[in-house]
C-alpha cells in the first residue's frame, strides 16, 4: 500500500512566525505532490503543488521544499497569519494512475495573534 | 459559475439502512472521486470513475458502491449502514490530464 506519512498531527505558530509541516513518502513512483488546505466545515482546496523535477516552489508567502534522494517534502508558511489556521494535507498522485490522490494524515495549524 | 455539490449535507441513519449520498458537478469533468474523512486517517479514496459507465474501487470501497450514467453526477450508495461508516464524506472532480481535484463541501453521516 502507498502512503504518505505526514507530521506533526497538529501545529500551534505565532503570528509572524514560520510553520512549518512535513511529509515523508514510501514509493518513488509518485509524480505529482500537491497540498491541500481545508478550512473548518469546508472541503480541501489547492493551495500548492510540485513535481519531482524541481527541489523548490514559492507561490507568496507559501513556500514547498521537495528531497527526492530522501524521499520528503515540507510546506512552509512564512509570517503565519491567524487566517491560516486550518488543516493542512499533503498528498501524492501515483505516476500513470489517472489523478489518484494518496492523502497524509492532516496537520491541524492554529496561528496565535 | 460552475460548482461541486454535495447533498444532504448532514445524515442521521440506522445501522442495516441504504444510505445514497449525492455528488453533481458542472465542469463537465471526466474524473470524480469519493472520499471520507476521518481523525487521523487524513481522507482516504473510496470509489472514482473516469467516465460514464466507468467505476473503479479505492482503497475502501467495502461496504461502498458507486454508478456513473452521466458526466455531472456519482452518488455514492452504502448498501447497509455500519458504525464504522460514520464518516465526513467529500467529493472531487477533475478534468482528464489534470492532476488538480475540485471537492464539494462534504457529508457528515453519522450511523446510529
Amino acid at each position: 500500500q502507498q502512503q504518505v506519512k505526514q507530521s506533526p498531527q497538529s501545529l500551534i505558530v505565532q503570528k509572524g512566525g514560520i510553520s512549518i509541516i512535513n511529509c515523508a513518502y514510501e514509493n518513488t513512483a509518485f509524480d505529482y505532490f500537491p497540498w491541500y488546505q481545508q478550512f473548518p466545515g469546508k472541503g480541501p482546496a489547492l493551495l500548492i503543488a510540485i513535481r519531482p523535477d524541481v527541489s523548490e516552489k514559492k507561490e507568496g508567502r507559501f513556500t514547498i521544499s521537495f528531497n527526492k534522494s530522501a524521499k520528503q517534502f515540507s510546506l512552509h508558511i512564512m509570517d503565519s497569519q491567524p487566517g491560516d489556521s486550518a488543516t493542512y494535507f499533503c498528498a501524492a498522485i501515483p505516476y500513470n494512475q489517472g489523478g489518484k490522490l494518496i492523502f497524509g494524515q492532516g496537520t491541524e495549524l492554529s496561528v496565535k495573534p | 459559475d460552475a460548482e461541486i455539490t454535495q447533498s444532504p449535507r448532514h445524515k442521521i441513519t440506522e445501522t442495516g439502512r441504504q444510505v445514497t449520498l449525492a455528488c453533481h458537478q458542472t465542469w463537465n469533468h471526466n474524473n470524480m472521486f469519493w472520499y471520507r474523512q476521518d481523525l487521523g486517517h487524513g481522507l482516504r479514496l473510496i470509489h472514482y470513475s473516469y467516465g460514464v459507465q466507468d467505476t473503479n474501487k479505492g482503497e475502501v470501497s467495502d461496504g461502498y458502491s458507486v454508478s456513473r450514467s452521466n458526466t455531472e453526477d456519482l452518488p455514492l450508495t452504502l448498501e447497509s449502514a455500519a458504525s464504522s461508516q460514520t464518516s465526513v464524506y467529500f467529493c472531487a472532480s477533475s478534468s482528464t490530464g489534470i492532476e488538480t481535484q475540485y471537492f464539494g463541501p462534504g457529508t457528515r453521516l453519522l450511523v446510529l
